[in-house]
């Protein structure tokens, strides 16, 4: 089965940039989304197909995805950005639907 | 404004059965491949099951098959989840997400607790 490998934490001061990846094999060839969850939330979809920015998600946010590993980047981190953040993809090949194992974003 | 309100969890003893139901709002549901995505406490995301749009193709994860079965009846604009054999390794919040990825939005959630 597919697999995606995230880092279980990654901790960034305010003010600088955080960087989350996602390895998985060839993930280049698929399409990445990220999602963001609070404490006792849902998780919400802040970056589709890579690298496409939902409605509402600031400008902060940015994504990427080449070879076997996508990437997650947060500019000028804030306190309100500390969450968990899973990736996820369709794994055609095997019809299912898989996500990394989370990340937890800590601001110092 | 779309809406995804999952009803149906509750506290069943192993080996028990439940019944999950999404009601939809807001979008035309039968243009939508739907999802259960469920949340073990303290644990990731775990993708569980898809349908697409008339239900003729249903995808499930290894660890629920032959005991889970994802349906959805377009008329009501309802997805559900029918759990058998309930283990306790089920308890989770289970989700119901529009979509198959990449989709905007969830419910809920709904709690399934599996004790004895």
């Amino acid at each position: 089965s597919y697999v995606l490998t995230q880092p279980p934490s990654v901790s960034v001061a305010p003010g600088k940039t955080a960087t989350i990846t996602c390895g998985g094999n060839d993930i280049g060839s698929l399409s990445v989304h990220w999602y963001q969850q609070k404490p006792g939330q849902a998780p919400v979809l802040v970056v589709y197909d890579d690298s496409d920015r939902s409605p509402g998600i600031p400008e902060r946010f940015s994504g990427s995805n080449s070879g076997n590993t996508a990437t997650l980047t947060i500019s000028r981190v804030e306190a309100g950005d500390e969450a968990d953040y899973y990736c996820q993809v369709w794994h055609r090949s095997s019809d299912h639907v898989v996500f990394g194992g989370g990340s937890k974003l800590t601001v110092l | 404004e779309v809406q995804l309100v999952e009803s149906g969890g509750g506290l069943v003893q192993p080996g028990g059965s439940l019944r999950l139901s999404c009601a939809a709002s807001g979008f035309s549901f039968s243009s939508y491949w739907m999802t259960w995505v469920r949340q073990a406490p303290g644990m990731g995301l775990q993708w569980v099951a898809n349908i697409d749009l008339d239900g003729s193709e249903r995808y499930y994860v290894d660890s629920v098959k032959g005991r889970f079965t994802i349906s959805r009846d377009n008329a009501k604009n309802s997805l559900f989840l029918q759990m058998n054999s309930l283990r306790v390794e089920d308890t989770a919040v289970y989700y119901c997400a529009r979509g198959v990825t990449g989709d905007h939005y969830w419910g809920q959630g709904s709690l399934v607790t599996v004790s004895s």
